[in-house]
């Protein structure tokens, strides 16, 4: 597709159950993004991954979350034991990954803790 | 750490009025900016970017920002505002040299009545 996918749009997830959230970059993108959008705040940074390495992940919130990108393309941000501060959205981005390029946003994934 | 400072948390304009948001970073070093847009139920979208050169950056749908160095600001403008103008605008900064460090304000919500 020409855009970046993500998947699911929504998850609904009881207290103390795992997600795993997929996100599927532009074709040839090296760098991917995680961001974690609360209400009416902007998006916070998360990890960082350059091709399959997974430079920066200094905004991860906690050690229940962690994200993988093991081929270089297709990325999996995970929550494990997820509580309800985690409910947001979860938006991915790709972008060339040279100086100052642009980023290019999914739509990300409303995630609701009940 | 960069950080980005919106001053308007939500602006409401009538059509045909013009339009400015505020926009502050903190960053060490030369830096890239940016307005990205999110219409409602859509994804963030590209508004425009300042990298070098002319100050004064010309964007889509005749939105403009001018970088403002001894002021570390980068003001989104346009003359006069279409109702379809309604969504929600973020300025974002990373540096000049690598953009694994994007960070975000916390956004501005225009509505624009008709």
């Amino acid at each position: 597709g020409a855009g970046v996918s993500q998947s699911p749009r929504y998850k609904v997830a009881k207290r103390g159950q795992d997600v795993a959230l997929r996100c599927d970059p532009i074709s040839g993108h090296v760098s991917l993004f995680w961001y974690q959008q609360a209400l009416g705040q902007g998006p916070e940074f998360l990890t960082y991954f350059q091709n399959e390495a997974q430079l920066d992940k200094s905004g991860l919130p906690s050690d229940r979350f962690f994200a993988e990108r093991p081929e270089g393309s297709v990325s999996t941000l995970k929550i494990q034991r997820t509580q309800q501060e985690d409910s947001a959205v979860y938006l991915c981005a790709s972008s060339h990954g040279q100086g100052g390029s642009p980023l290019h946003f999914g739509n990300g994934t409303r995630l609701t803790v009940t | 750490a960069q950080s980005v400072s919106q001053h308007n948390h939500h602006v409401i304009l009538s059509e045909a009025a013009s339009l400015e948001l505020g926009c502050n970073y903190s960053y060490g070093g030369t830096v890239n900016l940016f307005w990205y847009v999110q219409y409602p139920g859509q994804h963030l979208q590209l508004l425009l970017k300042y990298f070098s050169g002319d100050p004064l950056v010309k964007g889509i749908k005749g939105f403009e920002a001018e970088f403002i160095k001894s002021k570390f600001s980068f003001n989104l403008r346009k003359p006069s505002v279409q109702w379809s103008d309604t969504a929600e605008y973020f300025c974002a900064v990373t540096g000049s040299y690598n953009n694994n460090d994007m960070r975000f304000g916390a956004g501005t919500r225009l509505t624009v009545k008709p």
